[in-house]
């Protein structure tokens, strides 16, 4: 059974980096034709699609979020991880990691909240 | 939201509800469909892909259409373990991005 496990500080001061990982057991990114996701969900935006990589690396972004964010994959750790830079009030969200893509993701880690707070 | 769902639905036991998507011919139309369920303070988790296919362990209760731009998902038999927002979410090809819908409160009364 697929588990994922997201970690990274709750607390961000504004203009820094957000900087999150995430755990995956029980699929080898290696040898996965999946591609791996993380989205965000706030009561002011609801749910919104931040990237998607796929094991090559090869990364799609939301366009809103591409001159800030970053996603990456390191398959020897079994892990993926989110950097997004800037941040303000606005990034204040619980941030899910996933697997999957463009189609559907599933499934998803239980989240972290991130707070962006001076 | 790019996809629009109604904020609430409400249904007792043993009654069938759906739920709408309504979106266009840069989501919907061309692009396929997944339901997610959100369950109190957990993560949201696939119910439906590809329109209208369950991933193993999802009830057959669930079921998943699509016709032009909107897509509906129902619920048969309803349990009051059902109670849950869902969210719809597809590709948009205009924005060149995922979009989720704004999320469906299910009230089993």
């Amino acid at each position: 059974q697929v588990q994922l496990q997201e970690s990274g500080p709750g607390l961000v001061k504004p203009s820094q980096t957000l900087s999150l990982t995430c755990t995956v057991s029980g699929d080898s990114l290696s040898g996965s034709t999946h591609y791996w996701s993380w989205v965000r969900q706030s009561p002011r935006k609801g749910l919104e699609w931040i990237a998607y990589i796929y094991t090559n690396g090869r990364a799609t972004y939301n366009p809103s979020l591409k001159s800030r964010a970053s996603i990456s994959i390191d398959t020897s750790q079994n892990q993926f991880s989110l950097r997004l830079n800037s941040v303000t009030a606005a990034d204040t969200a619980i941030y899910y990691c996933a697997r999957g893509g463009y189609t559907y993701t599933g499934p998803w880690g239980q989240g972290t909240l991130v707070t962006v707070s001076s | 939201s790019v996809l629009t769902q109604p904020p609430s639905a409400s249904g007792t036991p043993g009654q069938w509800v759906t739920i709408s998507c309504s979106g266009s011919r840069s989501n919907i139309e061309f692009n396929s469909v997944s339901w997610y369920q959100q369950l109190p303070g957990t993560a949201p988790q696939v119910l439906i892909y590809s329109n209208d296919q369950r991933p193993s362990g999802v009830p057959d209760r669930f079921s998943g259409s699509k016709s032009g731009t909107s897509a509906s998902l129902a619920i048969s038999g309803l349990q009051s373990e059902d109670e849950a927002v869902y969210y719809c979410a597809s590709w948009d090809d205009s924005l060149n991005g995922r979009v989720f819908g704004g999320g469906t409160t299910l009230t089993v009364l």
